[in-house]
């Protein structure tokens, strides 16, 4: 079974500018994550999807931050203008999430940004 | 609003050692509790997930308790390998609409062969 994938791997970009991530979630999997991971702490829960629609995007700064899922299953991410407190790893998450449960989240291995 | 701490932040330990990692949060209201693992430049690793009508979970040599009431959960690792060197998170699941994962911090973990 294929992992999460996510791209790109690395990305270094100066504050004001633009960026997006990409992430393509197991197949089947109806449940997207995206967390941000800043050095030293937990992973913060951005925003979920189950399948296109969004279940919580509380702690996503909507000014700058935007994220989609349109069909079902890819996603993207994206930060405009970025600031200099971006710098993390960008990490996203798939589950099942058919059966009302939260199944094990199963992680790509992240984009790391650094904001000069 | 809650919170979740991990204690020790960060542990040193001869190989074959057993230990215990902590982890409590403040809010007992939660749906389900994993423990993860993070190696360097990595994402995170499901290790075991304790839904919360549960108390423990297993898998090889691997335990982890849950107790709700009292806010606090423990990775049990048994005969510790360096190859056990990673960061260990837990991670609640919130018991409303949503789900909201929270992670605590992690604890460091380095087996020395």
């Amino acid at each position: 079974e294929a992992g999460v994938a996510q791209s790109p791997r690395y990305k270094i970009i100066e504050k004001r500018q633009s960026v997006a991530f990409w992430c393509n979630p197991i197949s089947g999997h109806a449940t997207l994550y995206w967390y941000q991971q800043i050095l030293g702490q937990g992973p913060k829960l951005l925003i979920q999807f189950q399948n296109n629609g969004v279940v919580d995007d509380s702690q996503l700064p909507k000014d700058r931050f935007s994220a989609e899922r349109l069909k079902g299953v890819d996603s993207t991410l994206k930060i405009q203008p970025a600031k200099l407190e971006d710098s993390a790893v960008y990490l996203c998450a798939s589950s099942v999430g058919h059966s009302g449960f939260v199944e094990p989240q199963h992680f790509g291995d992240g984009t790391r940004l650094s904001i000069l | 609003k809650q919170e979740v701490t991990q204690i020790p932040a960060a542990l040193s330990v001869p190989e074959g050692e057993n230990l215990v990692l902590n982890c409590s949060f403040t809010d007992s209201a939660i749906y389900n509790l994993q423990w993860f693992r993070q190696d360097p430049g990595k994402g995170l690793t499901s290790l075991l997930l304790i839904q919360s009508s549960q108390r423990e979970q297993t898998s090889g040599r691997l335990n982890a308790s849950l107790d709700k009431s009292s806010g606090r959960s423990t990775l049990y690792i048994a005969a510790s390998q360096p190859g056990d060197s990673a960061t260990y998170l837990c991670a609640v699941g919130g018991d409303t609409g949503g789900f909201k994962t929270i992670f605590g911090a992690g604890t460091r973990l380095f087996v020395k062969a």
